[in-house]
């Protein structure tokens, strides 16, 4: 168990640019989790998978997001002609829904993207 | 939908005197509640959670919560607070009408005085 791993962690972008993260999960976690948390708030959802399939993506997300998670190991979330609202910590987390710790999230330590 | 409010985004505490950290959901159906800490420059990671059976669970480093279906609160608590208990915690919630996703509250930052 190495954990969930993020990169980059850190990124600037300068404002339109296309930024993408990378998140590594434990690997026998079939659920994948992205959540966005900016300072003092809690970490809002974004989307998550099970397996390779995208289960739900939050109403508040734009078009400009976009996840992924080929064969059901890594993840990807790319956002498109970033904006300086974007600008937050990235958070990944996984989780195996199969065999009991119902529900309970490990958490990599976040990808923070700033746009200048 | 469900929802969780955690009272008082600041917490301050002694070394040595009780830690109360408050938290309320919103849920029309059983949920599943959790505590995260976030220690500064650290991921989450799980401090305690309540699925069924006991009402009272224990976790790591002599925290336990206390779930109060009638109040809809699962307030966090340690008897004595200690200067590495300092950081951010955070209530969560999932139910089975929310895709079992977790919800998380706004997090309550608690600082520890010597």
């Amino acid at each position: 168990d190495t954990g969930v791993s993020q990169n980059p962690r850190h990124k600037i972008t300068k404002r339109g640019q296309n930024v993408t993260f990378r998140c590594d999960p434990i690997s026998e976690h079939n659920r994948l989790y992205w959540y966005r948390q900016t300072l003092g708030q809690g970490p809002e959802f974004l989307t998550y998978f099970q397996n390779e399939a995208q289960l739900e993506k939050s109403r508040l997300l734009s078009d400009r997001f976009s996840a992924e998670r080929p064969k059901g190991s890594f993840s990807t979330l790319e956002i498109q002609r970033t904006e300086q609202g974007d600008s937050a910590m990235y958070l990944c987390a996984s989780s195996n829904w199969r065999t009991g710790g119902v529900g309970e999230l490990f958490f990599g330590e976040g990808s923070r993207l700033t746009v200048l | 939908a469900q929802s969780v409010t955690q009272l008082g985004s600041h917490v301050s505490v002694s070394e040595g005197a009780l830690v109360l950290l408050r938290c309320n959901y919103s849920s029309s159906v059983p949920p599943y509640l959790f505590w995260y800490v976030q220690y500064p420059n650290q991921g989450l990671q799980l401090l305690l959670k309540y699925t069924t059976g006991a009402t009272l669970v224990k976790g790591i480093n002599g925290f336990e919560a206390e779930f109060k279906k009638s109040e809809t609160s699962f307030h966090l608590t340690k008897p004595s607070a200690h200067m590495s208990d300092a950081a951010e915690y955070f209530c969560a919630v999932i139910t089975d009408t929310g895709g079992f996703k977790t919800i998380f509250g706004a997090g309550t930052r608690l600082f520890v005085k010597a």
